[in-house]
């Protein structure tokens, strides 16, 4: 399986702020990388995929970068609905893996 | 669009058999994977398998022994039967779509989306 981890694993940041979370898999996934986010209580929201495409209805402000085993995800302008957990996932080989998540949490 | 609902019970005695079902609406269950997803309390997402709706399945190595997934079209549901359970298998339990876009040379972009509520099982006696 490909393992997938993710930095920080929590992280404190206030309204307005650029915000960056880390990707990284064990191997090579080309561009096979996707973002979600999760709210508590909630199911996860697909928010980015092939590493950089955001799905029809992100904001703007969300955006993904990399290739290969490094990637990141980008929060511009950190907004209120924005705190929450996020999740990498591998869709390069089957079983599709996810990363262990990052809590974006309010400062 | 499309929404899933998964149903079930919620409490699932040791040693015995889990079993979800998912139900599709708003839109066809044919042409796409449908996804069974697990998610411990407080931690992070496994993927435990997926089937088309022809029938075929694919599941995670590490739970294969005791999964089976299977789908009914014309009731628009597909299933989980996890066996064997323990406390390890109480989980947030979500079904899924596997989405594609984005094809070239055969080989396409794939992810979850979207996802049913969840439903949280409790393995105990």
């Amino acid at each position: 399986d490909i393992q997938m981890t993710q930095s920080p694993s929590s992280l404190s940041a206030s309204v307005g702020d650029r915000v960056t979370i880390t990707c990284r898999a064990s191997q090579s996934i080309y561009s096979y990388l996707n973002w979600y986010q999760q709210k508590p209580g909630k199911a996860p929201k697909f928010l980015i995929y092939a590493a950089s495409s955001l799905q029809s209805g992100v904001p703007s402000r969300f955006s993904g970068s990399g290739s290969g085993t490094d990637f990141t995800l980008t929060i511009s302008r950190l907004q209120p609905e924005d705190f929450a957990t996020y999740y990498c996932q591998q869709s390069y080989s089957t079983p599709p893996t996810f990363g262990p998540g990052t809590k974006v949490d309010i400062k | 669009q499309v929404q899933l609902q998964e149903s079930g019970p919620g409490l699932v005695k040791p040693s015995e058999t889990l079993s979800l079902t998912c139900t599709v609406s708003g839109g066809s269950i044919s042409n796409y994977y449908w996804s069974w997803i697990r998610q411990p309390p407080g931690k992070g997402l496994e993927w435990i398998g997926h089937i088309f709706y022809t029938g075929n399945t694919n599941y995670n190595p590490s739970l294969k022994s005791r999964v089976i997934i299977s789908v009914d079209t014309s009731k628009q549901q597909f299933s989980l039967k996890l066996g064997s359970v323990t406390a390890a298998d109480t989980a947030v339990y979500y079904c899924a779509r596997r989405d594609w876009g984005n094809c070239s040379d055969g080989s396409c972009y794939t992810w979850f989306d979207p996802w049913g509520q969840g439903t949280l099982v409790t393995v105990s006696s």
